[in-house]
């Protein structure tokens, strides 16, 4: 299995939902990364999850709430998001944590967000 | 500050010629390069990578070329296929730490 899953594939929430995006991978990858892309934009990195435990926070807000119950699985809780949150969320996985050398990202195929 | 720039935001290039997608960086403490492919509707893909201390990866029909006095590299696909059209994003990491990516350029190939 050589697939990062991310379910669901789109969201449409409001802005007083509670919502959780969830990735999945069975790569024995112990690192997990939350990217975030608008249009036109480059992948912004959110969070970043080295052996379960989080690494990086790259200065989120804290309506966007990350969660790595096990080396397989991470999950991103969203509470009173923004309309201006509506975006492409982008998960990885990785062999290495970020800060052990060259290091190649699996990406899932993204859950497209829409905040109403 | 944009640290990883793809100034071309589209490129259009008939089938068997060659393509060649071109990024500029600005933080000279990177030493890890890499190029991912996207389509619509799927997330980015590996294709290829190149380190600080080589100037040059191949692999098949893709070629990486590294300048680090330039801060520039460049992918070279020969021959390009109907099948290369999507996003390429170049992106950029100092020590493995942090992935930092470009805007993209939308390849076109045409048959």
């Amino acid at each position: 299995d050589t697939e990062v899953t991310q379910t669901p594939k789109h969201l449409v929430m409001g802005m007083t939902n509670k919502k959780s995006l969830k990735c999945e991978q069975h790569m024995g990858h112990r690192a997990m990364y939350w990217y975030k892309q608008k249009a036109k934009k480059p992948p912004e990195l959110m969070f970043v999850y080295s052996y379960e435990k989080l690494s990086i926070n790259e200065s989120v807000p804290s309506r966007f709430s990350p969660e790595c119950p096990n080396s397989s699985l991470l999950n991103l809780h969203l509470h009173a998001l923004q309309p201006e949150d509506s975006a492409l969320y982008l998960c990885a996985s990785s062999h290495k944590p970020h800060n052990s050398g060259s290091n190649v990202l699996t990406f899932g195929a993204g859950s497209r967000l829409t905040v109403l | 500050d944009q640290q990883v720039k793809q100034n071309s935001p589209s490129l259009s290039v008939q089938e068997g010629r060659i393509s060649i997608l071109n990024c500029d960086y600005t933080n000279s403490m990177f030493d890890y390069f890499l190029w991912y492919k996207k389509y619509p509707a799927e997330g980015p893909t590996f294709l290829i990578s190149i380190s600080s201390i080589k100037d040059k990866n191949e692999d098949g029909r893709f070629t990486v070329f590294l300048n680090k006095s330039a801060k520039h590299l460049s992918l070279h696909i020969v021959p390009s296929q109907p099948g290369d059209s999507a996003v390429y994003f170049c992106a950029a990491s100092a020590g493995g730490n942090k992935l930092v990516f470009g805007a993209g350029t939308i390849l076109r190939v045409k048959s």
